[in-house]
């Protein structure tokens, strides 16, 4: 039983063309997040959502917007897609972004080759 | 400007021995410390934290150490698996939400 989802597993396409990530969570919890693992490994965070709304927006360009239709989902979609858009992109969510002891739980991730 | 660090990328043991893998942080505001196991194509499991009030934290076979002082964390893995070999990420936190990772330790563990 996934805690986390995302989908697809794994993602090619074409520079210029737009495509949109799916991540689901079935732990109850309030917050979701995206984060980006590049080719050097760092994992770094890119958006967090609570409540369908924003609260961490990262310096990410603009052609990156995250959906969050409701508390269980935040999606992430890509316009004008570029070489350097290739990445590991994962999703996590935790109960609650404030108290300091709040643990993250991520989905198996996001393959994105852009070609 | 890297916040968390990862200083040896890989680290091979015997099995049954000790493992034990470090972190360095320069934020003296973080006051929360997780350790993530990553296996190749998943996602990051959560293994272990400490809050920055105590200076150790054990769980089974794993036990994180805080050095507030000098701004170091270590994760003992004792007896190590063949199993527990995977990459190894530390990440701390200020109480935004917002997790900041090291670049991750890669442990062998050998039969």
């Amino acid at each position: 039983d996934t805690a986390v989802s995302q989908t697809p597993k794994y993602l090619v396409t074409q520079m210029g063309n737009d495509k949109s990530i799916k991540c689901e969570q079935n732990l109850g919890h309030d917050t979701m997040y995206w984060y980006k693992q590049d080719s050097k490994k760092f994992l770094k965070i890119m958006f967090s959502y609570n409540n369908k709304e924003l609260i961490i927006n990262e310096t990410v360009p603009n052609r990156f917007s995250p959906k969050s239709p409701d508390k269980a989902h935040l999606n992430l979609h890509i316009n004008s897609l570029e070489l350097g858009d290739s990445a590991v992109y994962f999703c996590a969510s935790s109960q609650d972004p404030g108290p300091s002891t709040d643990t993250q739980y991520f989905g198996p991730g996001t393959r994105l080759t852009v070609l | 400007d890297q916040q968390v660090k990862q200083n040896s990328p890989s680290l091979s043991v015997q099995e049954g021995r000790i493992s034990i893998l470090n972190c360095d942080y320069t934020n003296s505001m973080f006051d929360y410390f997780l350790w993530y196991k990553k296996y190749p194509a998943e996602g990051p499991t959560f293994l272990i934290s400490i809050s920055s009030i105590k200076d150790k934290n054990e769980d089974g076979r794993f036990t994180v150490f805080l050095n507030k002082s000098a701004k170091h964390l270590s994760l003992h893995i004792v007896p190590s698996q063949p199993g527990d070999s995977a990459v190894y990420f530390c990440a701390a936190s200020g109480g935004t939400g917002k997790l900041i990772f090291g670049q991750g330790t890669t442990l062998q563990v050998k039969p």
